[in-house]
């Protein structure tokens, strides 16, 4: 996998379900992670930074995993609000580059009351 | 809480001419980084910068595009000569750490070259 790619591109979900989506990056020369929220007329706001395989962080009731033997990471939004919707964007430093965030295209979560 | 701003929010350019668009980072981070995103693209880095010169640029960041840290607060991003495609929201971010830590986004300027 050349780039990070984010799927599903975007989900509705109702209040109250749990969801989650998964980023895929190059395992190779990976170094880290990050989870981006972005809401809508608004800056992209870090949720999580993961560098270690297997880590798993927690914020609140989202939650995020990384393999980085096999290049993914998923994140979880337990008991979905509307107020998480937004998009949500996944940026592996990886491929031998130390100074260079590559970002997914991001996943579009709508939480419908 | 301290926060990323830019400057302006919106800039509207006729082709060929230079904009400037300018961003004060969180005053006590190192590592200064522009993106852009093109409607219905992804985000694309463009350059970071540390310790007063380009640490890394992308294949986007050509002859055309500079930056800046002309004193201690401001972070600019310069296009010589602007062309349509350069339309586009520019996001400023900066972080305390290089690769493990976190980037703290501006609210972005949206660009749009006409």
């Amino acid at each position: 996998i050349l780039n990070v790619e984010q799927s599903p591109q975007s989900l509705h979900v109702q209040e109250g379900d749990s969801t989650n989506f998964t980023c895929s990056f190059p395992s190779s020369n990976f170094y880290a992670l990050h989870w981006y929220r972005w809401e809508t007329a608004k800056s992209p706001e870090a949720l999580f930074v993961m560098t270690l395989n297997g880590d798993e962080k927690k914020k609140g009731r989202i939650s995020a995993t990384l393999n980085t033997k096999e290049g993914y990471s998923y994140l979880y939004i337990k008991g979905s609000q509307p107020e998480d919707s937004a998009t949500y964007l996944c940026a592996s430093f990886s491929g031998g580059s130390n100074y260079k965030l590559t970002f997914g295209k991001g996943t579009l979560l709508t939480v419908n009351p | 809480e301290p926060e990323v701003t830019q400057t302006p929010s919106h800039q509207v350019t006729q082709m060929g001419q230079e904009v400037i668009l300018r961003c004060v980072p969180i005053s006590n981070h190192l590592y200064f980084y522009w993106y852009r995103q093109i409607l219905g693209q992804k985000v694309e880095f463009l350059v970071s910068f540390y310790n007063n010169e380009i640490s890394e640029k992308s294949e986007i960041f050509d002859d055309q595009f500079s930056v800046e840290r002309p004193d201690g607060s401001n972070f600019t991003l310069k296009i010589r000569s602007t062309k349509l495609e350069d339309s586009a929201m520019y996001f400023c971010a900066s972080s305390a750490v290089q690769t493990g830590g976190e980037q703290y986004f501006g609210p972005g300027t949206r660009l749009t070259v006409t």
